[in-house]
């Protein structure tokens, strides 16, 4: 059974900080790796996408791939009240169309 | 258009009603997915299309969900004697290609089964 794991949180950091959101994959065939935001009552947006070892930088937002660790993180810096939300980890295996998404971490940015 | 539309955003109906559900994908996307979350719950694949042909139908949770898909446009799913547990956000994404590219979602319909 291919698995992406999150946990589940609230994870909670103070306006200005940093946030880490951390994921785990099982497949070791997966090579894209995507980040989607989910407001309460809203559909998942995509943040980032990655497909490489190392770091993907796009404004106040990391990602971070480890294929030998089998390990995908997301940094948010200056966190702000309104990326508080559910993150969504998705990995989609070599040659296929199917995404295996995690079950998403909660954020809460407190202000 | 300028993002994938889906139709009705909200739906009450009746046990053992039957719906349809409708989706819009971006203009040109070859691929269709289709998924399902329950309150609080994480995306559950539902069935996946590559033009109008649907490889994958794995995700259909039984013999009352069916999806059809005209050429590389329009979707609808259709759920069959509807049950109070198929209450749910069902959410219809699309991609330019089937492998590995980037699933844009649309803002999904939100089903209550009474």
């Amino acid at each position: 059974q291919k698995e992406v794991e999150q946990n589940s949180g609230p994870l909670s950091v103070p306006e200005g900080a940093i946030a880490s959101l951390n994921c785990t994959y099982s497949d070791r065939g997966s090579q894209s790796f995507f980040w989607y935001r989910q407001y309460s009552g809203k559909s998942p947006e995509l943040i980032m996408s990655i497909y490489s070892n190392g770091d993907k930088e796009d404004g106040r937002f990391t990602a971070q791939l480890n294929k030998a660790s089998q390990y995908v993180s997301l940094l948010i810096r200056d966190s702000q009240p309104s990326d508080s939300a559910t993150y969504l980890c998705a990995a989609a295996p070599s040659g296929t169309y199917k995404y295996i998404f995690g079950t998403g971490t909660r954020l809460k940015v407190l202000a | 258009g300028a993002g994938v539309s889906q139709s009705p955003s909200n739906k009450v109906t009746e046990k053992g009603k039957d719906v349809e559900l409708r989706c819009d994908p971006i203009s040109g996307h070859t691929a269709l997915y289709w998924y399902r979350q329950r309150l609080g719950q994480g995306l559950e694949f539902l069935i996946y299309f590559q033009g109008n042909s649907a490889p994958d139908k794995s995700g259909l949770p039984s013999d009352r969900f069916s999806a059809e898909r005209t050429g590389e446009s329009v979707s609808t799913l259709t759920i069959q004697r509807t049950q109070q547990e198929d209450s749910a956000v069902y959410l219809c994404a699309s991609s330019l290609l089937s492998t590995a590219d980037t699933q844009y979602f649309g803002p999904g319909t939100r089903l209550t089964v009474l």
